[in-house]
């Protein structure tokens, strides 16, 4: 199973631009890259996937190297409420749940 | 269409009890996951249930075990609860075992105080 990393925590000013990088070294040729937010008290929102390249969609965008060992997640012009938790998820897209493994994700600080 | 909901939303226990949690899947989906959330940590699988089966299950001791109904709805129970039971308990459902992109819908959790 790859396993992830990410920074524990970021802070960022608002209206700035976002980017939380995640490491994968381990990634295999079927895993596709996924991205969570976590609000305190919520459950976890699904943000966006990414295979390779570039993905973007009207909350992010989600960039991918050519060797995929690392993603990065780009939030534009962010908020206070983006204020909250980023998990990286690495996995097979067709596996079941038992094959998600959540780590400990990036606490991002919006500041006015 | 509606989203997962939980109940109860808070619950307090004391060790050696037992306790069910409970869990309503979106609409159309019939795969139902649970996950534990300890403070400050990201949530760890449980296990998954399929139309009803067990299907996939984390590193968790039998006294943690679950239910599907027919409609998809889904309980957790947990026996003899210890202090580390204490966490965030979560719900997430799905249209397949794999889901749409493996994506998952969660619900607001229950938060479950052991005493």
């Amino acid at each position: 199973l790859a396993k992830t990393t990410q920074p524990i925590s970021m802070d960022s000013y608002e209206g700035q631009e976002v980017n939380i990088t995640c490491s994968h070294n381990n990634i295999a040729t079927n895993d596709y890259i996924t991205w969570y937010q976590q609000f305190p008290s919520q459950g976890p929102r699904f943000i966006i996937q990414g295979y390779k390249t570039k993905v973007t969609n009207e909350v992010a965008s989600l960039f991918i190297p050519a060797d995929r060992k690392s993603s990065t997640l780009s939030l534009p012009r962010v908020s206070l409420s983006d204020t909250a938790v980023y998990y990286c998820l690495v996995g097979d897209r067709y596996s079941s749940a038992s094959k998600i493994i959540f780590g400990s994700g990036t606490r991002l600080s919006i500041r006015p | 269409e509606t989203g997962v909901t939980q109940s109860p939303t808070h619950l307090i226990k004391t060790r050696g009890q037992q306790v069910t949690l409970r869990c309503s899947s979106q609409s159309g989906h019939n795969t139902v996951s649970w996950y534990q959330q300890a403070l400050g940590q990201g949530p760890q699988f449980i296990f998954q249930y399929y139309r009803e089966e067990e299907n996939g299950r984390g590193n968790f001791p039998p006294r943690f075990s679950g239910l599907q109904f027919p409609n998809y709805s889904s309980e957790l129970n947990v026996n003899a609860l210890e202090l580390d039971d204490s966490a965030l308990y979560l719900c997430a459902s799905s249209h397949t075992r794999g889901g749409r992109d493996n994506e998952q819908f969660f619900g607001p959790g229950t938060r479950l105080t052991v005493l």
